[in-house]
């Protein structure tokens, strides 16, 4: 049975800090990796999608690795801004297939 | 493309009360999964929906329920609502698992 962890649950920075955010999973067998952005109260807007044949993925400033034999994907923003203040979380397909697990979501403060 | 379209955007309703929330998947996607997300929490899968059949179901008890049309649009029922059930009920599609989800807005529901 898949689980998705993310550390640290929260996070702090001053404006233009370059940060990474954590995300493992217990069953390297991944089919791919999502990450999203969740502003409070609101649904979750897709950042990033790693396919598992993949090693990274850009968009901007943020870029997201994906490393199967350890069980863990990073998520790097850069120089980051005070709108990038927002929980963060990663999910990828269970194994059977049809349902998504999520982790618990790192929520990020970026101080102005 | 319109995206994922849920409605209401927030409910209030009564313990032992049901409710009735509903999801316009994004256009040609035809696979739809419900979530539902408690406060400071990572979704939790509800079941998902593959062209008018449920083909998969997480660890809720049956009074959630769940119908999908020949449109794809979607609706999650809720018989005999408890304290509990008070979340950010997510809605996501799909066309293939390879592509990943996209994510309605939410309907945050509260019972009192």
């Amino acid at each position: 049975k898949q689980e998705v962890t993310q550390i640290p649950a929260a996070l702090s920075v001053p404006e233009g800090e370059n940060l990474v955010l954590n995300c493992s999973f217990t069953d390297s067998a991944i089919y791919n990796l999502q990450w999203f952005r969740q502003d409070p109260g609101k649904g979750l807007t897709s950042l990033l999608l790693i396919q598992s044949s993949q090693r990274e993925q850009t968009s901007g400033r943020l870029n997201a690795s994906l490393d199967k034999s350890s069980g863990r994907s990073t998520l790097y923003i850069a120089a980051s801004q005070p709108g990038d203040s927002a929980t963060y979380l990663c999910a990828t397909p269970d194994t059977g297939g049809f349902k998504t697990i999520f982790g618990a979501g790192t929520r990020l403060f970026v101080k102005a | 493309e319109t995206g994922v379209t849920q409605s209401p955007t927030h409910l209030i309703k009564t313990r032992g009360q049901q409710v009735t929330l509903r999801c316009s998947s994004q256009s040609g996607h035809n696979t739809v999964s419900w979530y539902q997300q408690a406060l400071g929490q990572g979704p939790q899968f509800i079941f998902q929906y593959y062209r008018e059949e449920e083909n998969g179901r997480g660890n809720f008890p049956p009074r959630f329920s769940g119908l999908q049309f020949p449109n794809y649009s979607s609706e999650l029922n809720v018989n005999a609502l408890e304290l509990d059930d008070s979340a950010l009920y997510l809605c996501a599609s799909s066309l293939r698992r390879a592509d990943g989800y996209t994510f309605g807005s939410g309907t945050r529901l509260t019972v009192v």
